[in-house]
């Protein structure tokens, strides 16, 4: 049973265009959330997060918005870049195992030029 | 900033042998490590969470025989994927979280990943 879900396996954006890339979860355990970038053959590297206390977070061109009633966060990317074409892997971590992180299926950003 | 080491990058080995993959923090302690497994086309699987000085805990339905793990020190993690077939054939990825940092708003590290290939 997967516990974080993200329903669009790929998405394509114009290049300037805002991204918006969804995430669900199902476990309301969950307290701290996570968005990850990921290159082929490469490890994730970090984007931002947001804790369940707060309902936006902010960096640069991403902002974070977590809706905790629906079990809801999406990611917005503004403006979109070439360099931001990825996968990108919503993750939560769970307050009883905070180290512990859980990935969803991921979604395939393309940003075209 | 911090940074976790996995090596090797790429092993290809014959089937029945076994393959040993270590994940180093460089530059901060880590009293936990996680193993991931990635599929292709798919999403990174917890297979396990590596204790130092302890057992590691094993996700449901990872066989913690094949997929061995020792947390000898602080700063260094090994997964041995014993017996090796071609269903082991994967991307294996490590993550660790700098114990120093008590406060929750910061991230898991994650090492480069490991392709192995069973032949």
């Amino acid at each position: 049973d997967q516990q974080v879900k993200q329903n669009s396996p790929s998405l394509s954006v114009q290049e300037g265009r805002i991204s918006i890339l969804n995430c669900d979860y199902t476990n309301s355990m969950f307290d701290y959330f996570l968005w990850y970038k990921k290159y082929p053959a490469e490890g994730p590297t970090f984007l931002i997060s947001i804790s369940s206390i707060k309902d936006k977070n902010e960096d640069g061109r991403f902002t974070v918005f977590l809706n905790k009633s629906a079990k809801h966060l999406s990611l917005h990317i503004v403006p979109s870049q070439p360099g931001d074409s990825a996968v990108y892997f919503c993750a939560a971590s769970p307050l009883t195992s905070y180290d512990k992180v859980i990935f969803g299926p991921g979604t395939s950003l393309s940003v075209i030029p | 900033g911090a940074v976790v080491s996995q090596h090797p990058s790429r092993v290809i080995c014959k089937s029945g042998t076994s393959v040993k993959i270590e994940c180093r923090s460089l530059d901060f302690q880590a009293t936990t490590m996680f193993w991931y497994r990635q599929f292709p086309k798919q999403s990174l699987m917890l297979m396990a969470t590596s204790n130092e000085g302890s057992k590691a805990t094993y996700e449901q339905g990872v066989e913690k025989d094949k997929f061995l793990i020792n947390h000898a020190s602080l700063t260094l993690s090994t997964l041995t994927v014993t017996s090796a077939h071609p269903e082991d054939s994967s991307f294996y990825i490590c993550s660790a979280r700098d114990g120093r940092q008590s406060n929750r708003g910061t991230e898991a590290f994650f090492g480069q990943g490991t392709r192995l290939t069973v032949v």
